[in-house]
């Protein structure tokens, strides 16, 4: 079964500075979907930034971009310029398509990260 | 474009009540809809899925049900609620590789 692993519970980070929150994944799949979902005090769950595992390029958006090993079945998640509104819980998941049309996704324990001004 | 919406936004229900928590999707037809549930402090897990109307798979055995009876339409339910079933409650679809979430319920089982 598939596991998903972020070893940081909590973060803290200066503002306009750079952090990078770790996630690990275990599977035996080859193509397979990695994401980062960030949930704010609102509790409203918002993707961040997917990645396919076929890719071997970095996925970005704006800020934040991902350092994908494959290999090493590593997802991290950098935020560069971190502002005040990036304090929230991270979640990292993993989705392999099923073969019978669902789509399970399975989500780390999540990463408290608080950007101080 | 496609949106989510779940309701009750909070609930505070007596223990042995019951309960129903309802989600709609629109702007799409036949996602993949799930129920997850997060603990204080902890992660997703996942109580729920289904491909289609009445098409339902449980992931953890429990004290609640689920039921797609329209295809946009997801619930949540339970005969008699408990003390552990508190927790934030929330709705999701997926159709192709992501999954987007409703805003989420607060139970609080008293």
């Amino acid at each position: 079964a598939q596991t998903v692993t972020q070893s940081q519970p909590e973060m803290s980070v200066q503002e306009a500075e750079t952090v990078t929150l770790s996630c690990t994944y275990d599977t035996s799949e080859n193509n397979y979907y990695l994401f980062w979902y960030k949930q704010p005090p609102s509790r409203q769950m918002i993707l961040v930034i997917r990645q396919e595992a076929y890719k071997q390029q970095n996925a970005t958006e704006n800020r934040f971009s991902v350092n994908f090993q494959k290999a090493a079945k590593s997802f991290s998640l950098k935020i560069s310029d971190s502002q005040l509104g990036d304090t929230a819980m991270y979640f990292c998941a993993f989705m392999k398509p099923q073969t019978s049309g669902t789509y399970k996704y399975i989500f780390g324990t999540g990463t408290r990260l608080k950007v101080l001004a | 474009s496609q949106t989510i919406h779940q309701w009750p936004a909070t609930l505070v229900q007596p223990v042995g009540s019951p309960l129903s928590l309802e989600c709609t999707v629109e702007g799409t037809s036949n996602p993949n809809l799930y129920w997850y549930r997060q603990a204080a402090g902890r992660g997703l897990q996942l109580l729920f899925y289904s491909v289609g109307i009445g098409q339902i798979s449980s992931e953890v055995p429990q004290n609640l049900s689920a039921s797609r009876p329209q295809d946009r339409q997801f619930i949540l339910s339970s005969k008699k609620l408990l003390l552990s079933d508190s927790g934030f409650y929330l709705c999701a679809w997926a159709k192709g590789d992501t999954i987007y979430f409703g805003e989420g319920s607060w139970l609080t089982v008293v």
